[in-house]
């Protein structure tokens, strides 16, 4: 079976400009996160999705927006990009939201801002 | 808080021998732990995962051990192989954020063929 699949695998841009980045989660998984990786630390939370709504935001500003479709892909976009959005960005996938579920990653897109 | 450190701790230990990698958690509501590898290049892959409920769990070559009195975790893996060198994170669920994980700072894993 597939694992979580991000598109696409890297990116480069220029500040100021927008970027859409698709995650398709694993066969039958209906909850979708992401996560931004800055070089050297671990994952921060973005946004988690069930069932095509919001149901979860971390500390990003509103430049940061996502959205699930109803076959449980998703969409992470950015607008106006700063050099700090500079990272590993990752999607990931559980069968449904809760507690207690484990959450499978995908290999992530590597954004570069110049 | 969230934040992480920029500068992770190393573990360097010789084939064949055990490792033991220790995580400090931050909030006592979390109820939920889950260990993950990420190699270079690629995002992290799930270990092993422990409820708050629980002290102990194996998997295959893998423990986890929860303490919640002090906040802590830990891996320990058997006879570790070349093939676990990465960084380790754990990373915990806080109750009622629903899916939303917070990641430790991370420890990199050396293993010395």
């Amino acid at each position: 079976d597939a694992g979580v699949t991000q598109s696409p695998t890297h990116l480069i841009k220029t500040r100021g400009q927008q970027v859409t980045l698709r995650c398709s989660p694993i066969s039958g998984h209906k909850s979708v996160s992401w996560y931004q990786q800055v070089l050297g630390q671990g994952p921060q939370f973005i946004f988690q999705y069930y069932e095509k709504e919001e149901r979860g935001r971390g500390n990003f500003p509103d430049r940061f927006s996502a959205r699930q479709f109803p076959n449980y892909s998703s969409e992470l976009n950015v607008n106006a990009l700063l050099l700090g959005d500079s990272a590993l960005y990752l999607c990931a996938s559980s069968l449904v939201q809760g507690v207690g579920q484990p959450q499978h990653f995908g290999d992530g897109t590597r954004l570069s801002i110049l | 808080g969230e934040s992480v450190g920029l500068h992770l701790p190393t573990l360097s230990v010789q084939e064949g021998d055990n490792s033991i990698i220790n995580c400090a958690y931050s909030n006592s509501a979390s109820d939920y732990f889950i260990w993950y590898k990420q190699e270079s290049g690629k995002g992290p892959q799930f270990i092993i995962d422990i409820r708050s409920n629980m002290d102990k769990r194996q998997g295959q070559r893998v423990t986890v051990l929860l303490n919640k009195t002090v906040k802590h975790l830990s891996l320990q893996i058997v006879a570790t192989q070349p093939g676990d060198s990465a960084v380790y994170f754990c990373a915990e669920n806080i109750g009622g954020y629903g899916n939303k994980l917070v990641f430790g700072a991370g420890t990199i894993l050396r293993v010395k063929s």
